[in-house]
């Protein structure tokens, strides 16, 4: 198996620009998992999907970032409108069943927002 | 609400020396504990993971971490180390029961070895 992909894994755009973050989970895994990664916060989980439904979204930091998972094959990230404070390395993993499964990360995609 | 204290943020040990990282947690219930990896430039790898029998869990690469739960503790441990085990270590709690599941990192220990 490719393991979890992400697209882009670089990404810089201006402030207030939409960003959309991709992500393939690894096949016949039931659960998704969105991380932000940065240097103040540390790792912090925004949003936790099984069967492609958002199970635990609290992580979420505000109404600019939404998450969505149409298909067991695919999720997205999206920051609308975009903020300096947004930069950070985005992570994308997931599992076969649920939080405490053994959770398979993906490279990440590292956002600057200018 | 759990958390997760990893006092350590460097740790540096000479090549073939041993190394314990240290990992403290909170919660009022029972908990899963984890430990993870992360190389340069890459995503997080679980090392190993404690979620009942024995206390003593042996992981990948020769790692092991001990449940201590009258010291709140899931130390990280391996007896001689290598230049390749240079990377940042997370510890992670998640509490039971199922349902509302959460899992909390620690703020991570970076790992130096020095030839």
């Amino acid at each position: 198996d490719a393991g979890v992909i992400q697209s882009p894994r670089h990404e810089v755009t201006e402030m207030g620009q939409e960003v959309t973050l991709r992500c393939k989970p690894i096949s016949g895994h039931n659960s998704l998992f969105w991380y932000r990664q940065t240097m103040m916060r540390g790792l912090e989980l925004l949003i936790y999907f099984n069967n492609n439904v958002p199970i635990d979204d609290s992580g979420m930091p505000e109404d600019r970032f939404s998450a969505k998972m149409p298909n067991a094959s695919f999720s997205t990230l999206k920051i609308q409108p975009s903020e300096p404070r947004d930069s950070a390395v985005y992570f994308c993993a997931s599992s076969l069943d649920g939080i405490t499964d053994t959770q398979y990360f993906g490279p990440g995609t590292r956002l600057t927002v200018l | 609400a759990q958390s997760v204290t990893q006092l350590d943020s460097q740790v540096p040990v000479f090549e073939e020396a041993p190394v314990e990282l240290r990992c403290n947690y909170s919660s009022s219930v029972s908990v899963y504990l984890f430990w993870y990896v992360q190389y340069p430039n890459q995503g997080l790898q679980l090392l190993l993971k404690y979620l009942s029998g024995s206390t003593l869990v042996k992981g990948i690469n020769g790692f092991e971490a001990e449940f201590n739960k009258s010291q709140t503790s899931f130390h990280l441990r391996k007896p001689s180390v290598h230049i390749s085990d240079t990377a940042e270590y997370f510890c992670a709690v998640s509490v039971l029961p199922f349902g509302n599941e959460k899992l909390t990192f620690g703020t991570g220990t970076r790992l130096t070895i020095i030839p």
